[in-house]
């Protein structure tokens, strides 16, 4: 199947600063890239949507100026979050949709970010 | 607004004993349902869907789910469960909101 790579894995910064977490789609075009958090127990809740070369759609609750999402090409989507604070510590997950595949019926997951703001 | 419910958060069962993990949905529309699976470090990996057709789906690693209209149910299931099926499991839906919903996630833990 389709490959999402996701990095880094993991990371640790400090309080203030900005971290930006990459998803590259290998071996697919991805047209539309998605990205979730997870909290501990707690289901994968959708933040943005965004299409190649559009600006993100943010769900609501979700600050855009916070968390900056870029959809540049159709191979790398970037998340960075900014002026991060302990309670954006959380597991950050993309997943690509390519040309061709029907509405949802098959999403690629990148293997996921587990973020740490000290 | 959609929802999907996984309403155990742990299901424990022997190897070789047949498993169920439960999932129900709210939608809009028709349901479009999905069961991923994750392991420790890993992305979420697609097992089955169901968009129409057959109720009984079936999915990779011998896993199958039946669809079941009338209790708007999606339970996930293995005839013989395997240690190595302990992982995250995650139940998936959309109607015509096309925005994918998730279930919490059920824990299941295959012993010997």
């Amino acid at each position: 199947g389709a490959v999402v790579s996701q990095h880094p894995s993991w990371v640790i910064c400090k309080s203030g600063t900005s971290v930006k977490i990459e998803c590259r789609s290998l071996d697919f075009q991805a047209t539309t890239m998605f990205w979730y958090r997870q909290f501990p127990k707690q289901s994968l809740m959708l933040m943005a949507t965004s299409n190649e070369g559009s600006k993100a759609t943010y769900e609501q609750g979700v600050e855009k100026d916070k968390f900056l999402i870029n959809h540049a090409s159709l191979t790398l989507s970037t998340l960075t979050v900014t002026s991060a604070h302990p309670e954006d510590s959380s597991f950050y997950i993309c997943s690509g949709k390519g040309q061709g595949f029907r509405s949802n019926e098959k999403l690629f997951f990148g293997s996921g970010t587990q973020l740490s703001v000290l | 607004a959609q929802s999907v419910a996984q309403p155990e958060d742990q299901v424990n069962v022997a190897e070789g004993n047949p498993l169920t993990v439960k999932c129900t949905y709210s939608v809009s529309g028709n349901p479009y349902l999905f069961w991923y699976v994750q392991y420790p470090n890993r992305g979420l990996q697609f097992l089955l869907k169901y968009i129409t057709g057959d109720n009984l789906v079936k999915g990779s690693y011998g896993f199958e789910a039946e669809f079941n209209k009338s209790q708007t149910s999606f339970h996930l299931k293995k005839p013989s469960a395997l240690v190595s099926d302990s992982a995250l499991y995650f139940c998936a839906g959309t109607g015509t909101a096309s925005k994918l919903t998730f279930g919490t996630g059920t824990r299941l833990q295959v012993t010997l």
